[in-house]
């Protein structure tokens, strides 16, 4: 039962800001939209979460919509190494899990 | 910067042997969990463990699956007769609080092929 919803893969150009759509509208009030990625075989890698106000680290931002049923994650300067499976989770408040879908698969191409 | 570091990193065994899978969380961390990629798949949870036991674990992680924190810093899965279908990227990873309201970091993983 899938959560969220991200389309299969993107390409970006580097240099350029990439923006990443997830689609959970079924999410409830309790839950937290994280995003992570994974470069290749790793480890996957945290990269910023939020639960309705827009959030902005050292590695990206994160803009929820109002009604939190999507949210976009900007990658503000692609580069090379930005190349990886960006994943959408919704979680609960509840869980002691990570729920991985199939993910974004971002190109970014020189 | 505090990580998870897991060892080995490569483990080839033979279908039926056990294997023990070890992990070192980042030191302040109270939650850990284990993670499985079969090649191509998606990343799955298998556990969730907590004050010495586990909080969480999915259909996957059977009788054949077992968690240990045996010292102050070590975090171990055993799986106990391996199978073909055992052969995946295993990630550990560690929080300081439950999953929602903190980070997860996860280790580099180890990757176990079963023959």
């Amino acid at each position: 039962d899938a959560k969220t919803t991200q389309p299969p893969s993107m390409d970006c150009a580097e240099g350029r800001a990439a923006n990443l759509p997830c689609n959970h509208s079924t999410i409830s009030g309790n839950e937290y939209v994280y995003w992570y990625r994974q470069i290749h075989s790793q480890g996957p890698q945290y990269i910023i979460h939020g639960l309705k106000n827009n959030e902005t680290n050292e590695m990206a931002s994160l803009i929820i919509t109002e009604d939190r049923k999507s949210s976009t994650l900007i990658l503000p300067h692609a580069t090379l190494r930005d190349t990886a499976v960006y994943y959408c989770i919704v979680c609960s408040s509840n869980d002691y899990k990570l729920s991985f879908g199939a993910g974004t698969t971002v190109t970014v191409r020189a | 910067e505090p990580e998870v570091t897991q060892t080995p990193s490569h483990q080839v065994t033979q279908m039926g042997q056990e294997v023990i899978l070890r992990c070192v969380p980042i030191s302040n961390h109270l939650y850990f969990y284990w993670y499985r990629q079969i090649l191509g798949q998606k990343v799955e949870f298998l556990v969730s463990f907590y004050n010495n036991e586990i909080s969480e674990k999915s259909e996957i992680f059977d009788d054949q699956f077992s968690v240990e924190r045996p010292d102050g810093s070590n975090f171990t899965l055993k799986i106990r007769s391996t199978k073909l279908e055992d052969s995946a990227m295993y990630f550990c990873a560690s929080s300081e609080a439950l999953a929602s309201t903190d980070t997860q970091y996860f280790g580099p993983g180890t990757r176990l092929t079963v023959l």
